[in-house]
């Protein structure tokens, strides 16, 4: 079955530490989206790549780094940086940039600091 | 900054009943769209309505489309245990291209 897998689902970090989030989809889709969700509220977009080779900052992209090296993988790193990295991070992919189709997305990872 | 606002916040009904979630938003859009959220789960896409659309049906979803007062609402009706989850509105903004821009959530408790 095709959809987006998100790994790991728990992640625990130390402070100081950078740690990377995987996101593969096998949909074929050209666009991908990282975001963040903190308890009780709504999506805050993270990074965003509109086809492999490219992404682009979101509204939060401060203290968080990706890569599209490959167009069914869209990795997000939480630097050190980001102090309060403590959130549920959610992947969504999309068939296209420019038109109307919805995002598909993970189950998500649930960031902790230790 | 969130685009759209979702009304109530939350929302406890019983089996059977209806539920009608609000989104209010600010700018200009292309699109709404409804998602539904699980609890720890990612988010699921329900229905889509254009700019150009007032009313749009699913199954036992019903949205609407005021672009006038910058609104649309979700009803489902004959409500099931299973309905609960957080319902999210997303708007597609005209001058960014697919980037959603999420609401805060309606989360519906249906009690059986």
């Amino acid at each position: 079955d095709g959809g987006i897998t998100q790994s790991p689902k728990y992640l625990f970090r130390k402070e100081g530490q950078n740690v990377t989030l995987s996101c593969e989809q096998n949909l074929n889709h050209d666009a991908m989206y990282w975001y963040r969700q903190d308890p009780g509220q709504g999506l805050r977009l993270i990074y965003y790549s509109q086809i492999v080779n490219d992404f682009q900052k979101g509204d939060i992209a401060e203290g968080y780094s990706v890569s599209r090296e490959k167009k069914e993988s869209f990795p997000l790193t939480v630097t050190s940086a980001q102090k309060n990295p403590t959130a549920f991070y959610l992947c969504a992919s999309s068939i296209s940039w420019m038109n109307d189709q919805p995002q598909h997305f993970g189950d998500g990872t649930r960031l902790s600091i230790l | 900054s969130q685009q759209g606002e979702e009304d109530p916040q939350a929302l406890s009904i019983q089996e059977g009943e209806n539920a009608t979630m609000n989104c209010s938003y600010k700018t200009s859009i292309n699109n709404l769209q409804w998602y539904r959220q699980n609890s720890g789960r990612g988010l699921v896409h329900l229905i889509l309505i254009r700019s150009n659309e007032r009313e749009k049906h699913s199954g036992r979803l019903r949205v609407t489309l005021d672009t006038s007062k910058k609104s649309s609402s979700l009803l489902i009706t004959a409500s099931r245990a299973a309905d609960t989850a957080s319902y999210f509105c997303a708007t597609r903004r005209e001058d960014a291209g697919n980037m959603l821009t999420f609401g805060g959530g309606t989360r519906l408790m249906v009690k059986p």
